[in-house]
């Protein structure tokens, strides 16, 4: 049992480049988060889906996009990465109706954009 | 208001003592507040969570306080090992909705 898989680890970006992070789970979770740590910050909701087909925004989503084509993955896209997207992506994922679960993070992505 | 406010940022505590990290959280439709302890190159992983209808929640080692007239929960480590050196983050949010607000973490290191 894989949890949630994250891809890539790390990743190095000049400014302008984009790139698309994965995010697969295993656990048949309705719901997909994706979130950005910054130091003294916490964790901050980037983009969220609750279903198939379906994705609305967070507390900072400016500068990304996401897709949840398939239950199992949601995808996390920067179209012109910038400095201040320098961050560790987590995705996390969760049942719909057990919130004593809470949620299943994956363990990161790590982007610098020089 | 949506914020969850943690204190301290940063806790060094003894082996053997008790690590103590405060929450205060404004929204008072929440009612539900986990805590999540994250492992360096990890992400966070469900450590202990409780509900309002209760003031104390007990897990091993691990301890809720809740206070709900005051808006303030706090996580308690008692006999605190250096296994237990991580990253604290406590949450806040709504049952069946889907996202909660995160504090902005306490890094705890515990000595040898």
């Amino acid at each position: 049992n894989a949890g949630v898989t994250q891809t890539p680890k790390f990743r190095v970006l000049k400014t302008g480049q984009s790139m698309t992070l994965l995010c697969a789970q295993d656990m048949n979770h309705e719901y997909m988060y994706w979130y950005r740590q910054d130091p003294g910050m916490g964790l901050r909701l980037i983009h969220y889906s609750v279903g198939e087909g379906t994705t609305a925004k967070g507390e900072v989503p400016d500068g990304y996009n996401v897709s949840r084509l398939k239950k199992q993955n949601f995808l996390l896209g920067l179209e012109s990465a910038a400095p201040s997207q320098t961050s560790v992506y987590f995705c996390a994922s969760s049942y719909r109706d057990r919130p004593n679960y809470g949620y299943t993070f994956g363990s990161g992505t790590r982007l610098t954009v020089v | 208001q949506q914020q969850v406010k943690q204190s301290p940022q940063s806790l060094i505590v003894q082996k053997g003592g008790i690590s103590i990290i405060n929450c205060a959280y404004e929204n008072t439709a929440f009612d539900y507040f986990p805590w999540y302890q994250q492992f360096p190159g990890k992400g966070p992983a469900l450590l202990i969570a409780i509900r309002p209808d209760v003031s104390e929640k007990k897990e091993g080692r691990f301890t809720i306080s809740f206070n709900k007239s005051a808006k303030q929960f706090s996580l308690h480590i008692m006999d605190s090992q250096p296994g237990d050196s991580a990253t604290y983050f406590c949450a806040g949010g709504v049952s069946g909705t889907y996202k909660y607000i995160f504090g902005t973490g306490t890094r705890l290191k515990v000595l040898a």
